[in-house]
């Protein structure tokens, strides 16, 4: 079976300072791993990916995650942070054999953003 | 593209009342999924078709149905509605690829039982 953890329900950083959001999955095999964002009121959208090739992705409005297997983890950064990213954050992975069809979320990160 | 739609976005029900909640995406995918996200719990698989003619159950299927009426459409009915079923329901859609699964997702229905 595969998880994915989530470390800090909740986390809180100062505009300009560092985003950091950790996620370790446990999987047998090398998996596919998401980073989701979801504003207040909306459905989830994709916010970067890894698939196979370079360990460190970029996504969009300045988010980037490293892929370490060796950590079984895919950590999300941003240098600085803005307004706009408070939002909650999920870490997604999927992989083959019986669960092919699934996504297992993690549990979510709420980010605040504070002035 | 609008992507994927989902209808209505809030209802309020009364125990024991019944609805069909409606999706559709027009990414012509194979694959969609129903969830419910519930404070605290992430997300939680209901139902999902890996293709059109097929369903299966998820981690929380107990008081849900599901019918896959075409590629496009995958609807979600809560036969007699209960407060334990109070959540957000969100609809997504795949082109699965082997065990890669980008799930797309839909703006969500706001649910709340009485």
């Amino acid at each position: 079976a595969q998880s994915v953890t989530q470390l800090g329900s909740h986390v809180s950083v100062s505009e300009g300072a560092l985003v950091l959001l950790r996620c370790n999955y446990s999987s047998s095999v090398p998996p596919y791993l998401f980073w989701y964002v979801q504003y207040p009121n909306q459905g989830l959208q994709l916010l970067l990916k890894y698939t196979t090739g370079a360990t460190l992705v970029k996504g969009i409005n300045g988010f980037e995650a490293e892929f370490k297997k060796s950590e079984t983890s895919f950590h999300l950064t941003k240098p600085s942070a803005h307004m706009s990213d408070a939002a909650e954050y999920f870490c997604a992975v999927s992989k083959g054999g019986g669960s092919n069809y699934k996504l297992t979320f993690g549990k979510g990160t709420l980010l605040t953003v504070n002035p | 593209n609008a992507g994927v739609t989902q209808t209505p976005k809030f209802q309020v029900l009364k125990t024991g009342q019944s609805m069909t909640l409606q999706c559709a995406q027009d990414m012509n995918h194979n694959s969609m999924y129903w969830y419910r996200q519930d404070p605290g719990m992430g997300l939680r698989l209901i139902y999902y078709s890996a293709s059109e003619g097929t369903t299966d159950k998820g981690e929380v299927p107990n008081g849900y149905n599901v019918s896959r009426l075409n590629k496009r459409e995958f609807s979600l009915r809560l036969e007699s509605a209960a407060p334990s079923q109070t959540s957000v329901y969100f609809c997504a859609s795949s082109e699965l690829q082997g065990a890669y699964n980008e799930q797309f997702f839909g703006p969500g229905t706001r649910l709340t039982v009485l």
